[in-house]
């Protein structure tokens, strides 16, 4: 079975410092991957998508960035974080490009800048 | 402008009651629908997909209808479980690209 993971879990950092969040995948091959953000209030944004390795789509200009260096590895960073880059980070995976493929999310990371 | 609203915010109930939570959308053109259920915390779950064609997809106790027409649909709780409390998100797709528009949620709290 499949299942994806992301870590830290959560994490406090400083404005200005910089950002890594992980995400990974197993029990499955050449997934499309997903970043979102979620404000309190607010429904899911997605931030970038990736079809494959090296391969990243950015649907919101932000502060932030996002790397694929291997086919079920996801990374979300930034050179200087914002304290409006607070939120709830989650990660998702799905078998195939388009809406008719659900989408699976991982555990989600609470990013609190300070 | 592509958007999903839910109603209500947020909604308290308590155990063994049925309740219904609404989604309005805009989105076009439409793909397919889903709800979502979200525990603090954690990442969403998929409950249900419905498709054009479908008015209504049942998943245990929760029943969501569609009426593509208007543009609307519901997710109806039967006879409600402490383990309920979470957030219910509406998921509009539209049919092109990576096209999933979000709703806000709807909080909603089982009391015992």
């Amino acid at each position: 079975s499949q299942t994806i993971h992301q870590w830290p879990a959560t994490l406090v950092q400083p404005v200005g410092s910089p950002l890594s969040l992980e995400c990974t995948v197993e029990g499955t091959s050449n997934p499309n991957l997903y970043w979102y953000r979620q404000a309190a209030g607010r429904g899911l944004q997605l931030l970038f998508y990736s079809v494959g390795i090296g391969q990243i789509s950015s649907e919101v200009p932000q502060n932030l960035s996002a790397s694929r260096p291997q086919d079920r590895q996801f990374i979300l960073s930034s050179k200087k974080l914002l304290l409006s880059d607070s939120g709830f980070y989650l990660c998702a995976w799905s078998k195939g490009q388009g809406s008719t493929y659900e989408q699976y999310f991982g555990p989600g990371t609470r990013l609190t800048v300070t | 402008k592509n958007q999903v609203e839910q109603s209500p915010q947020s909604l308290i109930i308590l155990e063994g009651k049925n309740c219904t939570l609404q989604c309005n959308y805009t989105v076009s053109p439409f793909s397919n629908l889903r709800w979502y259920k979200q525990d603090t915390g954690r990442g969403p779950v998929s409950l249900t997909i419905m498709t054009f064609s479908e008015n209504t997809k049942s998943n245990g106790r929760y029943t969501a209808t569609l009426d593509a027409d208007t543009k609307q649909s519901s997710l109806h709780i039967t006879a409600s479980q402490l383990s309920d409390s979470a957030s219910y998100i509406c998921v509009v797709s539209a049919n092109y690209g990576q096209n999933f528009v979000f709703g806000p949620g709807t909080r909603l709290s089982v009391l015992p």
